[in-house]
């Protein structure tokens, strides 16, 4: 059973415009949501979290958003860059327990 | 290097053997997360082990089982291995027991069953 899904595999933007991954989640009681980035031949490394009590949290060109009443996030990217090319797993946790991860959106960006 | 280091690589072994892949956590981290990856899935929870003890299982087949050591490694055994259990398997750690600030994760251990 997948309770954290993104149904996009994949995803293909030009450089300098805005990278927008999608996630879902089924199980209402998750109140903390992570993003990782993971580049071929590496394990995936933290990106940007985001804790129920908001629903934004900005670091930099990453900014994530959550609308808990439809039990969706998303992560943009502005501007995008070729350095932004990566598989990008969002995760979902109920607070103080283990995360639950997505299948994975792949990000091409084109220079 | 994340600091988190995963042994071996690369494992090719045949079906119905039994391997043990091992980890070793960033310095300081007492939570040891296992997490298996197969062709096209996410990263699917196996277990956690928090400090020596385990914290939560997730869907770990009654074929695999883990330990942490007091030094906090930990390994991950497979036995009676099948095709399907060729994976990328990740170990990944944390400070505390839920992960709040995120995993650092190793850069995986590639299984081949053949």
């Amino acid at each position: 059973d997948q309770q954290v899904k993104q149904n996009s595999p994949s995803l293909s933007v030009q450089e300098g415009r805005i990278s927008i991954l999608n996630c879902d989640y089924t199980n209402s009681m998750f109140d903390y949501f992570l993003w990782y980035k993971k580049y071929p031949a590496e394990g995936p490394t933290f990106l940007i979290s985001i804790s129920s009590i908001k629903d934004k949290n900005e670091d930099g060109r990453f900014t994530v958003f959550l609308n808990k009443s439809a039990k969706h996030l998303s992560l943009h990217i502005v501007p995008s860059q070729p350095g932004d090319s990566a598989v990008y797993f969002c995760a979902a946790s109920v607070t103080g327990n283990q995360f639950y991860f997505g299948t994975g959106t792949s990000l091409t960006v084109i220079p | 290097d994340s600091g988190v280091t995963q042994t071996p690589k690369h494992l090719i072994t045949a079906t119905g053997q039994r391997v043990t892949l091992r980890c070793s956590p960033r310095s300081g981290d007492l939570s040891v997360y296992w997490y298996q990856q197969s062709l096209d899935q996410g990263l699917q929870f196996l277990i956690q082990y928090y400090n020596g003890e385990e914290r939560a299982k997730g869907n770990i087949l009654e074929r695999f089982s883990a330990q942490q050591f007091p030094d906090l490694h930990s390994e991950l055994n497979l036995s009676s291995l099948e095709l399907g259990d060729s994976a990328l398997y990740f170990c990944a750690s944390s400070v505390e027991a839920g992960g709040w600030y995120g995993y650092t994760f190793g850069s995986g251990t590639r299984l081949t069953v053949v």
